[in-house]
């Protein structure tokens, strides 16, 4: 498994603004992921976060509201931009630490409140 | 139709009894299947990953897959106080370049 670690773990945002989400894993890892995790639901892929290239998103996720960084093999941020009293929920980024990422390891979630 | 369906719950039982946690699904191209169990405020933690059907046992916990009948289990022998928590399934794809598809998650509450 990885130790996978979130900044921040949660935050009370203004509509209008953008927030910033980090992922730092302990060890080089081929494929990370991004969650959605809203109340009552499923948690939901929003993106594939690809290293030295554009992120792989879901139908219903688009760049603009959702950008994505993959600067290396241990990092990842994922914005919220525009943000809006719906995007409120719990945010996850999940890594597939063997070649065939049959199973994934979550971190701890960022728990954000957009008021 | 969802693709993939699990009851909410919550499923409330005494300490000590078995529990039988179940998710359906409708793909049939969904070749990997977990469980992952995530306390309150936490992130989901990997329990059970099974690949083809049959049961796999891990000390408490069984996970059975029927994939001709598109349908997982996972079962929790002398359940404790400590397995309150939302017990969600997953799956995906052979290739392993995907993401998983989850259940809604089912909370567990074990009554001492």
């Amino acid at each position: 498994s990885a130790v996978i670690s979130q900044k921040p773990s949660r935050d009370i945002c203004q509509r209008g603004t953008s927030l910033t989400i980090q992922c730092q894993v302990d060890s080089q890892v081929t494929m990370m992921f991004w969650y959605r995790q809203q109340p009552g639901q499923s948690l939901t892929l929003i993106a594939t976060a690809n290293q030295g290239s554009e992120a792989t998103y879901e139908s219903g996720f688009v760049i603009d509201k959702f950008p994505i960084s993959r600067p290396n093999l241990t990092f990842s941020t994922l914005t919220v931009s525009n943000m809006s009293p719906e995007d409120s929920s719990i945010y996850l980024c999940s890594v597939g630490v063997a070649v065939s990422t049959d199973t994934q390891y979550f971190g701890p979630g960022t728990r954000l409140t957009v008021l | 139709q969802k693709e993939v369906e699990q009851d909410p719950g919550p499923l409330s039982v005494p300490e000590g009894a078995i529990v039988s946690l179940n998710c359906t699904y409708s793909n049939s191209a969904f070749q990997y299947f977990m469980w992952y169990r995530q306390y309150s405020r936490k992130g989901p933690e990997l329990l059970m990953y099974t690949y083809s059907s049959g049961n796999k046992e891990d000390g408490r916990f069984t996970a059975q897959v029927d994939k001709s009948s598109k349908y997982i289990s996972l079962f929790i022998r002398d359940s404790q106080p400590s397995d309150s928590a939302t017990y969600l399934c997953a799956m995906h794809f052979s290739g392993g370049a995907d993401g998983l598809t989850f259940g809604k998650g089912t909370h567990l509450i074990i009554q001492p």
